[in-house]
């Protein structure tokens, strides 16, 4: 089956350690992107990548670092800068890059707890 | 710059009953728009959008949405509300102009169908 898989859904990370958000998908996208989703706030940008081997700033990127090595795989990571990490993650990709009229596929999301 | 506005926090309506999910927005030029759905602990499922043509638009499960440019809105509707339609709901736009065009969420609305 065709789609994007995030993996752990569950993560916990303990104050100052660094932690990757896996993102892969099967569909033969150009772009992909990184959402933070804090209840009440709605989904906000992270990173966002338009082809391999680049990337680019989101709305909200510090204490984030992303990498776009692979066209398939677009790996989120959480630092230690991060100051509230604590937060529902989600991946999706859109077939070219900024999307148009194209929705955007979304995956099952991670959720990060600090403890 | 582009925003998306969703008035109502929670909406609630019982089984049979239309329901109405209320979206407004912002954009430069023409948009794009999309409403997507979400369950709880999930990825966002994509709903409809509107790209061009008629004004409603026709989409998943019933659902349906009406683009009104006078009043900037893109209201989510389903003429009979099912329990099961009890989720998260986001409306999304993306602006038509060169470059990168992010996606645009709202902060969601909380549909809640009784029996």
């Amino acid at each position: 089956d065709g789609g994007i898989t995030q993996s752990p859904k569950y993560l916990f990370r303990k104050e100052g350690q660094n932690v990757t958000l896996s993102c892969e998908q099967n569909l033969n996208h150009d772009a992909m992107y990184w959402y933070r989703q804090d209840p009440g706030q709605g989904l906000r940008l992270i990173y966002y990548s338009q082809i391999v081997n680049d990337f680019q700033k989101g709305d909200i990127a510090e204490g984030y670092s992303v990498s776009r090595e692979k066209k398939e795989s677009f790996p989120l990571t959480v630092t230690s800068a991060q100051k509230n990490p604590t937060a529902f993650y989600l991946c999706a990709s859109s077939p070219e890059f900024g999307g148009g009229n194209t929705e955007a596929f979304f995956g099952q999301g991670t959720r990060l707890t600090v403890v | 710059a582009q925003s998306v506005a969703q008035p109502e926090d929670q909406v609630n309506v019982a089984e049979g009953n239309p329901l109405t999910v209320k979206c407004t927005y912002s954009v430069s030029g023409n948009p794009y728009l999309f409403w997507y759905v979400q369950y709880p602990n999930r990825g966002l499922q994509f709903l409809l959008k509107y790209i061009t043509g008629d004004n409603l638009v026709k989409g998943s499960y019933g659902f349906e949405a009406e683009f009104n440019k006078s009043q900037t809105s893109f209201h989510l509707k389903k003429p009979s509300a099912l329990v099961s339609d009890s989720a998260l709901y986001f409306c999304a736009v993306r602006g038509l102009n060169t470059g990168f065009q992010k996606l645009v969420f709202g902060t969601g609305t909380r549909l809640l169908v009784s029996p």
